[in-house]
């Protein structure tokens, strides 16, 4: 399994470019989560989904949008890009919880490296 | 809304000296609670988890964490660390069959040989 993967690792935009971020996992994760990490902010959520089709904000979520039109995909768009917007970005999916755990733990991908000039 | 501090957010330590990272949450009701570690240039993983039972919970290359109910925090330990243990580490907290995970600011810990 390569668990959860994130494209591009690294990307340079332009102020008031577009772009997409993508992140795929392969556990059959009903959960899926979109961070970014600042240095001494630790990781903020950006957006969530709890399932195909749904997604709901997180607590940064001005600025991006998400979709999760596919039960592995979740994608992280920037309208029009900020230097705000500069920061590692990360992806991380979640198995459901049920009756046998409250909670499971979070796997991250490895990161997209954002840089707006 | 539920906050996760961490304190002494830059740590310097020589080889076989003692860890303890401090880790408190505000939520007052049933939580999930997790550390994280995120070694340099890596995304990060778990280092150990603790949902219900014995308070004192094992993980990953040595480290252990206490959770603490009265004083709502869940430190992280290790006896004696490694130059390897460089990272940043992260407490995350999430209330009961909640599902998102509020995170603390991180520890920079610097192991110097």
């Amino acid at each position: 399994n390569a668990g959860v993967t994130q494209t591009p690792k690294f990307r340079v935009l332009k102020t008031g470019q577009s772009m997409t971020l993508l992140c795929a996992q392969d556990m059959n994760h009903e959960y899926m989560y979109w961070y970014r990490q600042d240095p001494g902010m630790g990781l903020r959520l950006i957006h969530y989904s709890v399932g195909e089709g749904t997604t709901a904000k997180g607590e940064v979520p001005d600025g991006y949008n998400v979709s999760r039109l596919k039960k592995q995909n979740f994608l992280l768009g920037l309208e029009s890009a900020a230097p705000s917007q500069t920061s590692v970005y990360f992806c991380a999916s979640q198995r459901l919880a049920g009756p046998s755990a409250s909670s499971y733990e979070q796997y991250f991908g490895p990161g997209t490296r954002l840089t707006v000039t | 809304a539920q906050s996760v501090s961490q304190h002494n957010h830059h740590v310097i330590l020589s080889e076989a000296a003692s860890l303890e990272l401090g880790c408190n949450y505000s939520y007052g009701g049933t939580v999930n609670l997790f550390w994280y570690v995120q070694y340099p240039g890596q995304h990060l993983q778990l280092l150990l988890k603790y949902f219900s039972g014995d308070p004192l919970v094992k993980g990953i290359k040595g480290f252990e964490a206490e959770f603490i109910k009265s004083k709502f925090s869940f430190n992280l330990r290790k006896p004696s660390v490694q130059w390897s243990d460089t990272a940043e580490y992260f407490c995350a907290v999430t209330p009961y069959g909640n599902n998102r995970l509020a995170f603390g600011k991180g520890n920079q810990v610097v192991v110097i040989p």
